[in-house]
């Protein structure tokens, strides 16, 4: 399988303070992750590419300094979303494409809900 | 730029039947992959079938079927034997050969009823 995690599944914050996501592939080396933000009743919306040791591509009109990703390693890529205010609130999902054959299917993991309050 | 359009927002079966979820897209690229995620009321993303370009043969998996029209740029899922636990909402994604990126669709939330 292809598994991916995310922790935590859901987290309440107060408006300014930082929350930091994980996301991790279990049984497989990932390649690449990404990150999306989802609305409700929306499609996904991609916000940003990460390949371990690198930076972060993102997407046009994601701010860089708002939503700082490290992926550290094959298998584990952050999400800090900084100093947090009401309008970051939201559903997260990432996602990862495991090494060799089948390298293009991305993986979801279970998406975060954010709520800052 | 690649877009991918579903233009069925709700649909809707009853137990048991078959349904077919519509998607078209548009690229100039002659290399890609095509993919229908479902995302249940859970809103985990689970892949549901995948299909390479350069491959005629519809994509199969169990009860769900694919129509590639490659020339018309048609994408459709069918959903054979409607169960219950298919209800969700079913996202169509494009992927370039040359780019990582997944390009979704709107999504066709699908309702199953006894």
């Amino acid at each position: 399988g292809a598994v991916v995690s995310q922790h935590p599944s859901w987290v309440i914050c107060k408006s300014g303070t930082s929350v930091k996501i994980e996301c991790r592939s279990l049984d497989f080396q990932a390649t690449t992750m990404f990150w999306y933000r989802q609305f409700p009743k929306q499609s996904l919306m991609l916000m940003a590419t990460s390949n371990e040791g690198s930076k972060a591509t993102y997407e046009q009109g994601v701010e860089k300094d708002k939503f700082l990703i490290n992926h550290a390693s094959l298998t584990l890529s952050t999400l800090t979303v900084t100093s947090a205010h009401p309008e970051d609130s939201s559903f997260y999902i990432c996602s990862a494409t495991r090494q060799g054959r089948g390298q293009e299917t991305q993986y979801f993991g279970p998406g975060t809900r954010l709520l800052v309050l | 730029a690649q877009t991918v359009t579903q233009s069925q927002p709700e649909m809707s079966v009853q137990e048991a039947e078959t349904v077919t979820l519509s998607c078209t897209y548009d690229t100039s690229e002659s290399d890609y992959y095509l993919f229908w995620y479902k995302q249940p009321p859970s809103r985990q993303m689970i892949l549901v079938i995948r299909q390479e370009a350069y491959k005629q043969q519809n994509a199969t998996e169990n009860r769900f079927s694919v129509n590639f029209q490659k020339a018309a740029k048609s994408f459709s899922l069918k959903i054979s034997d409607s169960q219950l636990g298919d209800a969700a909402m079913y996202f169509c994604a494009y992927r370039s050969a040359y780019q990582d990126k997944l390009i979704f669709g709107t999504g066709t939330r699908l309702q199953v009823f006894p």
